[in-house]
């Protein structure tokens, strides 16, 4: 079963600072897609980024990049230019497309906080 | 397009108590999932499935019935409500190839 960890429970940033959150996972698979997803106060889940797996280069959305070393199974995520409104729970998440269902396995999550 | 409905938003159960909780996509995605969220585990996924007639159990099924007889809707049936099931309760959907959308939660509380 494939499995993701998040090893940081919680991080801090000063406001217009850059901040980097940590996400391994487990799989023997090759067909997958890896997400981030920021829960904020309101509990809403809103998807951050995505990454699929057979693409080389990492996928950037604004001020929120993805490093993915597939190698050695690691997809983290940076936060440029932190802002107040970033402050959330960000949920590391993995899909296959290989195993039946195409499920969303979670890692435990990174609380953010943002310091003004 | 509403994207992902959950009703109701807010619930509390008496111990052996039955409920539904309603999920609702309109944006035709054949995937749809059941997830629960407790502090400091991340959200754990109940049942899925895969289309309409198909579903599956995940890590957490016991407990917890599931039904899929039309694409848009997707409800989760508490059999006898116990005091480990308060929680809050997440529905998703998502199209082949995508993330997952996510509805806004159900805050479920059993006394």
């Amino acid at each position: 079963a494939q499995t993701v960890t998040q090893s940081q429970p919680e991080m801090s940033v000063q406001e217009a600072e850059t901040v980097t959150l940590s996400c391994t996972y487990d799989t023997s698979e090759s067909d997958y897609y890896l997400f981030w997803y920021k829960q904020p106060p309101s509990r809403q889940m809103i998807l951050v980024i995505r990454q699929e797996a057979y693409k080389q280069q990492n996928a950037t959305e604004n001020r929120f990049s993805v490093n993915f070393q597939k190698a050695a199974k690691s997809f983290s995520l940076k936060i440029s230019d932190s802002q107040l409104g970033d402050a959330a729970m960000y949920f590391c998440a993995y899909r296959s497309f290989e195993t039946s269902g195409s499920r969303l396995t979670f890692g435990e999550g990174t609380q953010l906080t943002v310091n003004p | 397009n509403a994207g992902v409905t959950q009703t109701p938003k807010f619930q509390v159960l008496k111990t052996g108590q039955s409920m539904t909780l309603q999920c609702a996509q309109d944006m035709n995605h054949e995937y749809m999932s059941w997830y629960r969220q407790d502090p400091g585990m991340g959200l754990r996924l109940i049942h899925y499935s895969v289309g309409a007639g198909i579903t599956d159990q995940g890590e957490v099924p016991n407990g917890y019935n599931v039904s899929r007889s039309t694409t848009e809707d997707f409800p989760l049936r508490l059999l006898s409500a116990a005091p480990s099931q308060t929680s809050v309760y997440f529905c998703a959907s998502s199209p082949g190839r995508s993330g997952y959308t996510f509805g806004s939660g159900t805050r479920l509380t059993v006394v």
